[in-house]
């Protein structure tokens, strides 16, 4: 099964919101509330920033949320910073034979 | 603290065998679902395998199937990755992740530093 699809690049200046999309099938994202986002800064360990497509684990900014609407997950970051530039994953539960699948990643860049 | 320490990684050549260790610390191993998961050199994340809680089942990405199998001894704290028939693609740093469940639900709060591998044609 191929990859969930992420826009390869976003970017935003500081202060602003993006949104990150994440594009799946009925299989996966679409029938499954299990859709969790990983911001990866690069030569360090993926970090989890939102789970179970809306929950934020302790110690996450509350500037991430996440949401989904039929196969399409979205992260929105509000009033960017610049460490939040980094790689964004989103990553879904599939069932069947495939279990999990990521998405292809995002680069975030803080203008 | 959670911590989660790779090893195993290295240099091997095409159709050879590895098997990685993940030795798990400040939290109750034997209650929580673990995964494996690698970044081949200027690539995305890929899921590669899962095991739950107990270890009574598994699950792996279809590129791997048949060649890797996971386990875990919840005695020893540690998870393991065997991987047999090597190659070249799967050259990549694997990190081992701890899910939030006793089953798969990708919720993965933490994750090691990463071990590399290196399949060598």
């Amino acid at each position: 099964q191929s990859a969930l699809t992420q826009p390869a690049s976003v970017s935003g200046s500081p202060g602003q919101s993006i949104t990150i999309s994440c594009t799946g099938t009925s299989s996966d994202v679409g029938n499954y509330n299990l859709v969790s986002w990983y911001q990866h800064h690069p030569g360090k360990v993926p970090k989890l920033m939102i789970y179970e497509v809306s929950k934020r684990p302790s110690g996450v900014s509350n500037r991430f949320s996440g949401s989904k609407s039929g196969s399409t997950a979205s992260l929105t970051i509000s009033a960017l910073q610049a460490e939040d530039e980094a790689d964004y994953y989103c990553c879904s539960y599939a069932g069947g034979s495939t279990y999990v699948i990521f998405g292809g990643g995002t680069k975030l860049t803080v203008l | 603290e959670v911590q989660l320490l790779e090893s195993g990684g290295n240099l091997v050549q095409s159709g050879g065998s590895l098997r990685l260790s993940c030795a798990a610390s400040g939290f109750t191993f034997s209650s929580y679902a673990m995964s494996w998961v690698r970044q081949a050199p200027g690539k995305g994340l890929e899921w590669v395998s899962a095991i739950t809680a107990s270890g009574a089942s598994t699950y792996y990405a279809d590129s791997v199937k048949g060649r890797f199998t996971i386990s875990r001894d919840n005695s020893k704290n540690t998870l393991y990755l065997q991987m047999d028939s090597l190659r070249a693609e799967d050259t990549a740093i694997y990190y081992c992740a701890k899910d939030s469940h006793s089953g798969i639900v990708v919720a993965n709060d933490y994750w090691g530093q990463g071990t590399l591998v290196t399949v060598s044609s």
